[in-house]
């Protein structure tokens, strides 16, 4: 098992729509959550980071974690064309001393 | 306020060479990261440096090595480079080490080997 699992993608959704982009994880130990959003041939660029059960709310970006299910998510409403991008989830673990572990991310496109 | 910088953007080497990369944090930021993107690839660790210690390292062999200097700046060596080394890599830096600070990416320094 992968210790932080997204499905690869292409998630493809009409303009407007909401992307609904999901990520499990491994360690049950984990505190610290982040999603990253990757253009192409660019660096990963923060968009949210949730550190408690519950959702957490930013413009069009609301992140949801549960804890015991080991699971986060990342719901952007109202897509748009330049929210096309691959979408990392990463995860601090406690268990591998604090190194923060990277899903291989989901491709979103967001169709005009 | 200036986000994370590394030099150089590009970087042109043959096999058996050394490289050097250089990353500047966020002014306030003491915690420097290390990753490694190759084509395709998810972002793999490589090296975890904070108040000029090594923290943590990835599954990379020796010849990945790097330091931190005392006004936090860092750089990754590379040495006896293999085509396979051939990838993005990508500093991150965040105010503290540990679990709980985001950390934030420069835009990479892209390593190619001939």
């Amino acid at each position: 098992q992968k210790e932080v699992e997204q499905n690869s993608g292409p998630l493809s959704v009409p303009e407007g729509a909401i992307a609904s982009l999901n990520c499990t994880y491994s360690d049950r130990g984990s505190q610290s959550f982040f999603w990253y959003r990757q253009y192409s041939g660019k660096s990963p660029e923060l968009i949210m980071s949730i550190y408690s059960n519950g959702d957490k709310e930013d413009g069009r970006f609301t992140a949801q974690l549960n804890k015991a299910s080991q699971y986060v998510s990342l719901l952007i409403r109202d897509s748009q064309p330049s929210d096309s991008a691959t979408y990392l989830c990463a995860v601090n673990m406690l268990r591998s001393s604090y190194k923060l572990i990277f899903g291989s991310g989901t491709r979103l496109l967001v169709r005009p | 306020e200036a986000g994370v910088t590394q030099s150089p953007t590009h970087l042109i080497k043959t096999r058996g060479q050394q490289a050097t990369l250089r990353c500047s944090p966020i002014s306030g930021h003491t915690s420097v990261y290390w990753y490694q993107q190759a084509l395709g690839l998810g972002l793999q660790f490589l090296l975890w440096y904070d108040e000029g210690e090594e923290r943590n390292r990835g599954n990379f062999p020796p010849r990945f090595s790097g330091r931190q200097f005392p006004n936090y700046s860092s750089e990754l060596n590379v040495n006896a480079l293999e085509l396979e080394d051939s990838a993005l890599y990508l500093c991150a830096s965040s105010l503290q080490g540990g679990d709980v600070q985001p950390q934030h990416f420069g835009d990479g320094t892209r390593l190619s080997i001939l």
